[in-house]
């Protein structure tokens, strides 16, 4: 049971590349977020996946479009990337969010675009 | 909406002191609430959350937390640090509706020798 996974651990982009960030979860969640996380701000919610087949946008989506492949999988891609979204970035996963049940976290995804 | 306000940004005190980190929230209906902590170069996990089963949770690792209605807190203590408290603590809030939680800046507690 790996619980969340991320891909990849580490990346570096020039400015104007793309790129996705891939996150798996092997627990049967229902609900999937992505976070970026910046010295002092605290983890902001790009974009969640309440249930398999839906998205909705976050507190920071600009930049950013996602995908949920399946039930087990949610990736966020950078079409065009920019030195603002160099950033920490983690995945989570719960199995409602309707409930107390508590998100399981990925190890991160460290990003710098020069 | 709700949103979370953790006072202090970093926290810092001596081995073996109490550890208090603060959290008040704000939501229209009573809340489920959280701690998380995170380690070094790690994600989030959780430490201990708010039911409405009971006011005072215990979590893992000698945490606790009252939740005190009144006062729209949810502060977490720890009798005595250990170096292995070093960490950053989110705090965070739930609507108990279809939606994400709502996360706190985060306080870095830093634990001196």
């Amino acid at each position: 049971n790996a619980g969340v996974t991320q891909t990849p651990k580490f990346q570096v982009l020039k400015t104007g590349q793309s790129m996705t960030l891939q996150c798996a979860q092997d627990m049967n969640h229902n609900s999937m977020y992505w976070y970026r996380q910046d010295p002092g701000m605290g983890l902001r919610l790009i974009y969640y996946s309440a249930s398999e087949g839906t998205t909705d946008k976050g507190e920071v989506p600009n930049g950013y479009n996602v995908s949920r492949l399946n039930k087990r999988e949610f990736s966020l891609r950078l079409e065009s990337a920019a030195p603002s979204q160099t950033s920490v970035y983690f995945c989570a996963s719960t199995l409602s969010q309707l409930s107390t049940y508590e998100q399981y976290f990925g190890p991160g995804t460290r990003l710098t675009v020069t | 909406a709700q949103s979370v306000t953790q006072l202090g940004s970093h926290v810092s005190v001596s081995e073996g002191a109490l550890v208090l980190l603060r959290c008040n929230y704000s939501s229209s209906v009573p809340p489920y609430l959280f701690w998380y902590v995170q380690y070094p170069n790690q994600g989030l996990q959780l430490l201990l959350k708010y039911t409405s089963a009971a006011t005072l949770v215990k979590g893992i690792n000698g945490f606790e937390a009252e939740f005190k209605k009144s006062e729209t807190s949810f502060h977490l203590t720890k009798p005595s640090a250990h170096m292995s408290d070093a960490a950053e603590y989110f705090c965070a809030v739930s609507d108990r509706r279809n939606t994400p939680l709502v996360f706190g800046k985060g306080t870095r507690l830093s634990v001196i020798a």
